[in-house]
């Protein structure tokens, strides 16, 4: 088993629709949770990070983190054709400060917003 | 340009040659990752330097893999006698904990690496 798993989709929605994207994990020591955007044959970009349960939100983004179900979600609202991509959530054990922050991700899930 | 840079952008190979890709992080940034990710899965980390000290490598990096950063700043990670199982899309992060940030990493476009 993995220790995050995420439905790769795709998932295709209309344009101005919410989107909602999960990832459930294993591992009870991750404590640092990040969403990533990748376009097509590009690096991932980072879009959300949070430490703690709860939700945070930045513009048509917000993240949520249930630390006690080991689930995290992503929510674009009002989405446009521009945010289709592959959303990748990832997750470490260590904030950086003393260690090393290898970053386990998951498989990414593939987003297409139609016009 | 500030971001991460890598170079090559692309790469084509014989199975057998050894390929070498370039690794420019943010400016100042002493972090330095390198990941490897394959059509329809999420990047996999390799390894991870911190300035110019290697410290710690997956188990997925074999001995035909090395990678250095010999004055902590751009690192370079090195193939020999490729393997067709090693076309992948190969992608460099850099952070800094500089200022108490957080370690965020930002990563590059990547290398794509095809072996024939």
């Amino acid at each position: 088993q993995k220790e995050v798993e995420q439905d790769p989709g795709p998932l295709s929605v209309p344009e101005g629709a919410i989107v909602s994207l999960n990832c459930t994990y294993s591992n009870s020591a991750f404590q640092y949770f990040m969403w990533y955007r990748q376009y097509s044959r590009k690096g991932p970009e980072l879009l959300m990070y949070t430490y703690s349960s709860g939700n945070k939100e930045d513009g048509r983004f917000t993240a949520q983190v249930d630390k006690s179900s080991k689930y995290i979600s992503l929510f674009i609202r009002d989405s446009q054709p521009s945010d289709s991509a592959t959303y990748l959530c990832a997750m470490s054990t260590h904030t950086g400060y003393s260690s090393a922050s290898k970053i386990i991700f998951g498989s990414g899930t593939r987003l297409s917003i139609r016009p | 340009d500030t971001g991460v840079s890598q170079n090559p952008r692309h790469k084509i190979t014989k199975r057998g040659q050894n390929v070498t890709f370039r690794c420019d992080p943010i400016s100042e940034h002493n972090r330095l990752y390198w990941y490897r990710q394959t059509l329809g899965q999420g990047p996999e980390f390799l390894t991870y330097f911190q300035n110019e000290a290697q410290l710690e490598k997956s188990r997925l990096l074999s001995d035909r893999f090395s990678a250095e950063r010999p004055k902590g700043s751009f690192s370079t990670l090195e193939i020999q006698r490729t393997e067709q199982g090693d076309s992948a899309m190969y992608l460099c992060a850099s952070s800094s904990l500089a200022g108490g940030s957080t370690d965020t990493q930002y990563f590059g476009p990547g290398t794509r690496l095809t072996v024939l």
